[in-house]
């Protein structure tokens, strides 16, 4: 069936420093993947996305490629911020609309100064 | 716009009550989707609407039921609530842009079965 699998948190990072957020999937046909963020007590939100193999999403200094010979969406970013502090998900379309999306259980990512 | 707007922000259930979250956008968007929010869970799927008149289950529509009647609007109805099904509720709804579809979420429903 179709799944995602993210790395277990806590991360905890000081500021500036590099964050990899691991993110692999299974599915059938090809999916559209996503990442979504989730600040304290708000909803969630599109951090960036990619529709096709070898695209790269990004935004706000976040990267992420979609790998499909290794089924996998990894996030980075070059220097987080505390502001950065959030829950991360990562998500795959199950139809063509990106309407159904199967999540993975969630990054917590802590950021101190 | 006011975007993806959910009431109630908190409910309370005994067990065996029913129940209807209500979520409306008003973006004209087609698509529109629940979830279920649980700790260490994730977001899970529960129903999904790809027009008016038109839905779909998800991973977890088992004591879940939808319509959708208009564009704006897609109720989520608990017909017999569980302890189970405490947790977050995240409507959604999405619209075309560029290569992708993007999801517009809203604040959520925070439901309590006891």
């Amino acid at each position: 069936g179709n799944s995602v699998t993210q790395m277990e948190g806590p991360v905890t990072l000081s500021e500036e420093a590099f964050l990899t957020i691991n993110c692999t999937y299974t599915a059938t046909g090809y999916p559209s993947l996503f990442w979504y963020v989730q600040y304290p007590g708000e909803g969630l939100q599109l951090l960036l996305k990619a529709t096709k193999a070898d695209d790269k999403g990004s935004n706000k200094g976040f990267e992420a490629t979609y790998r499909k010979e290794t089924t996998s969406f990894h996030l980075e970013k070059g220097s987080v911020q505390v502001s950065d502090s959030a829950v991360y998900f990562c998500a795959l379309s199950l139809n063509q609309a990106g309407t159904a999306l199967i999540f993975g259980k969630g990054t917590t990512l802590s950021v101190s100064s | 716009n006011a975007g993806v707007t959910q009431t109630p922000k908190f409910q309370v259930l005994k067990t065996g009550q029913s129940m209807t979250l209500q979520c409306a956008q008003d973006m004209n968007h087609e698509y529109m989707s629940w979830y279920r929010q649980d700790p260490g869970m994730g977001l899970r799927l529960i129903h999904y609407s790809v027009g008016a008149g038109i839905t779909d289950q998800g991973e977890v529509p088992n004591g879940y039921n939808v319509s959708r009647s208009t564009t704006e609007d897609f109720p989520l109805r608990l017909l017999s609530a569980a302890p189970s099904q405490t947790s977050v509720y995240f409507c959604a709804s999405s619209y075309q842009q560029g290569g992708g579809y993007e999801q517009y979420f809203g604040p959520g429903t925070r439901l309590t079965v006891t």
